[in-house]
């Protein structure tokens, strides 16, 4: 079935450094992704999104990328700081669905 | 800030039991969603719902599940006979205000205990 994957399951990074979370997907007719972070016990926290109309979008700190060629999606993350600590999802959305399926998700551990 | 709120935040109860999980989404919001987590696991979508009926749901979602919104404000998963294998963080969201609108808002969860 069509799904979501992440490549690495944990990061370590030190603060201050640049992150870079992986995340294969596997729809080619996916028109929407997104990235949330899960704090321990909390539910997951909107990022940023892009639709598949887009290969970049920014935010604060954060920047999504997408190559629809070889169906990958990356967050990237400047400056890493400790409060970034958290598992991170990817996510998308199939065209006519609203719901959106998740993938394994990536652990991020920000070393001081 | 507007939102999702669920209750209650953590429930244990027997195998075979009746669980209502309940859910307050964003007001204006008209998509709802429940998703459950298994320790360690991903996020699984169970069911969406939208203009009072299911519009979408999973394999998970079967026979023993159900969702109502029995007034203006609230969304609520009930599972009939609990398993074992229900124990899981269970999510609530809401999205949409009509437009196009991909985001999902997800509540902080309630953690079900099935012993």
């Amino acid at each position: 079935g069509e799904s979501v994957g992440l490549h690495l399951p944990t990061l370590s990074v030190q603060e201050g450094d640049n992150s870079i979370i992986n995340c294969a997907y596997s729809n080619s007719a996916s028109d929407y992704f997104i990235w949330y972070k899960q704090e321990s016990g909390k539910g997951p926290q909107f990022i940023i999104d892009i639709r598949s109309n887009m290969d970049k979008r920014q935010g604060q700190r954060v920047t999504v990328l997408l190559n629809k060629t070889v169906k990958h999606l990356s967050l990237q993350i400047a400056a890493t700081q400790p409060g970034d600590s958290a598992v991170y999802f990817c996510a998308d959305r199939g065209t006519g669905r609203r719901a959106l399926t998740f993938g394994s998700g990536t652990r991020l551990q920000v070393q001081p | 800030e507007p939102e999702v709120t669920q209750t209650p935040s953590h429930q244990v109860t027997q195998m075979g039991q009746e669980v209502i999980l309940r859910c307050v989404p964003i007001s204006n919001h008209l998509y709802f969603y429940w998703y459950r987590q298994i320790l360690g696991q991903k996020v699984e979508f169970l069911v969406s719902f939208y203009n009072n009926e299911i519009s979408e749901k999973s394999e998970i979602f079967d026979d023993q599940f159900s969702v109502e919104r029995p007034d203006g404000s609230n969304f609520t998963l009930k599972i009939r006979s609990t398993k074992l294998e229900d124990s899981a963080m269970y999510f609530c969201a809401s999205s949409g205000t009509g437009g196009y609108d991909g985001e999902l808002f997800f509540g902080e969860g309630s953690r079900l205990t099935v012993l």
